[in-house]
Order: C-alpha cells, then sequence, then structure tokens
C-alpha cells in the first residue's frame, strides 16, 4: 500500500519552462513533507521541505505547494535548467512513528536545451 | 568531512550467497538506515537503528540482517541472496531520526545483482 503517491513517473520540460511534480497522501497524521532530489549514481538529497502549518514555501526556483484540505502538495520548478535534471521524491513524516520517512515513488525529470 | 561511505559500489552475487553491504558515517548521528530503490517502488525502509546496540524493523526487512555495534557503523547483511533482492541499497543517516530537525544524508548506493 503506497502511502505517498506520487506523479508523474517521467517529465520532459524544455529549458526555462516550469518542472511540475505532485503528491498526494491518506494519513493526516503526516506532519512534514520534504521533497528529495537524486542525480544519477548519488544518494537522494534533501531539496526544499514544508510543515502543514504553511501552504507555500519557497527557495529560488523551487516551491513548494501544499493544500492540507486535498492532501495534496507538490514541487515546482521555475525557469527549469538542463541541471535540473534528476529524479525527484516527495516523502512524508509521520507524527507518531518519528524514525520513519515514507518515499513516494520518484519522478524523473528530464529538461532539455 | 567524508559523509555516508557505502562500500562496495556494485556487487553480483549468485543465489544462496552471503555478504554484507558496508555503510559507515563520520558525523557521528544516532540514526541509521538502509534504504532499497527499486523501479517504480521508490525508497523502501529495510531497517534502522537510533543508536548504538538498538535497531528496528522497516517496511521490508524480510532476507536481511543488521547490527549497530558502534555509532559510525551499519552493516547490512543478506543471509541467502535471491533475485529478489536485486536492487540499488541506500544507507542514510540523521543527528536524531526527526527530518524536521535532521535531514537525512544518503551514501551513493550499493548496485546490487542476484543472480
Amino acid at each position: 500500500q503506497q502511502q505517498v503517491k506520487q506523479s508523474p513517473q517521467s517529465l520532459i520540460v524544455q529549458k526555462g519552462g516550469i518542472s511540475i511534480i505532485n503528491c498526494a497522501y491518506e494519513n493526516t497524521a503526516f506532519d512534514y513533507f520534504p521533497w528529495y532530489q537524486q542525480f544519477p549514481g548519488k544518494g537522494p538529497a534533501l531539496l526544499i521541505a514544508i510543515r502543514p502549518d504553511v501552504s507555500e514555501k519557497k527557495e529560488g526556483r523551487f516551491t513548494i505547494s501544499f493544500n492540507k484540505s486535498a492532501k495534496q502538495f507538490s514541487l515546482h520548478i521555475m525557469d527549469s535548467q538542463p541541471g535540473d535534471s534528476a529524479t525527484y521524491f516527495c516523502a512524508a513524516h509521520h507524527f507518531y512513528n518519528t524514525d520513519k520517512l515514507i518515499f513516494g515513488t520518484g519522478t524523473r525529470l528530464q529538461v532539455f536545451p | 568531512n567524508a559523509g555516508v561511505t557505502q562500500t562496495p559500489k556494485f556487487q553480483v552475487l549468485k543465489t544462496g550467497q552471503s555478504m554484507t553491504l558496508q555503510c559507515a558515517q563520520d558525523m557521528n548521528h544516532e540514526y541509521m538506515s538502509w534504504y532499497r530503490q527499486d523501479p517504480g517502488m521508490g525508497l523502501r525502509l529495510i531497517h534502522y537503528s537510533v543508536g548504538a546496540g538498538i535497531t528496528d524493523q522497516g517496511e521490508v526487512p524480510n532476507g536481511y540482517n543488521v547490527s549497530r555495534s558502534t555509532t559510525e557503523d551499519f552493516p547490512l547483511r543478506l543471509l541467502s541472496a535471491a533475485p529478489s533482492q536485486t536492487s540499488v541499497y541506500f544507507c542514510a543517516s540523521s543527528y536524531d531520526g526527526t527530518p524536521y530537525n535532521s535531514p537525512l544524508h544518503f551514501g551513493n548506493g550499493t548496485r546490487l545483482t542476484v543472480t
């Protein structure tokens, strides 16, 4: 049972375009939602994260939008660059299971010049 | 500062063989964990440890053993390898296991093929 559903599985965007990756969850006990970025041959690395008490968080070209009532959150990459080509994972942390992070299935983003 | 170091980078095993995937961190992190990454499945937690001498099972623990005798090392043992264990394995650590206080730091992975 996938607790965090991520879409799309793959995404192709032209340089300068906006990349949007969506995630949805069911468990209302999730209290922290990070996004991880993974380049080929490397491990994932934290990109940006949000708590459910805010609806948006922006860091440079990367923005998380959070809709608590719909139990959805998304990553927006503005002015996408070829260097953004990577696999992106959304994740969720369960308030009561303090030691566990639940990951989505990943989105492979390719940005073409 | 090396961060999280995993060895080996690649490994091929025959069905039934055993092996140990090594993981070491030099950040004095209490929390360490093992994930496997499979296409279309994301990252799934195998085992984790909140400190030396303490381990617990994650989402997919069957076929794997772990121990944590020191803060720095968290080896993952495959007792009798099966083709279903073909995957990329990631070790990750954090200061205290609470993601909002201390993000996970991942190693660069071990790609394991079981034939």
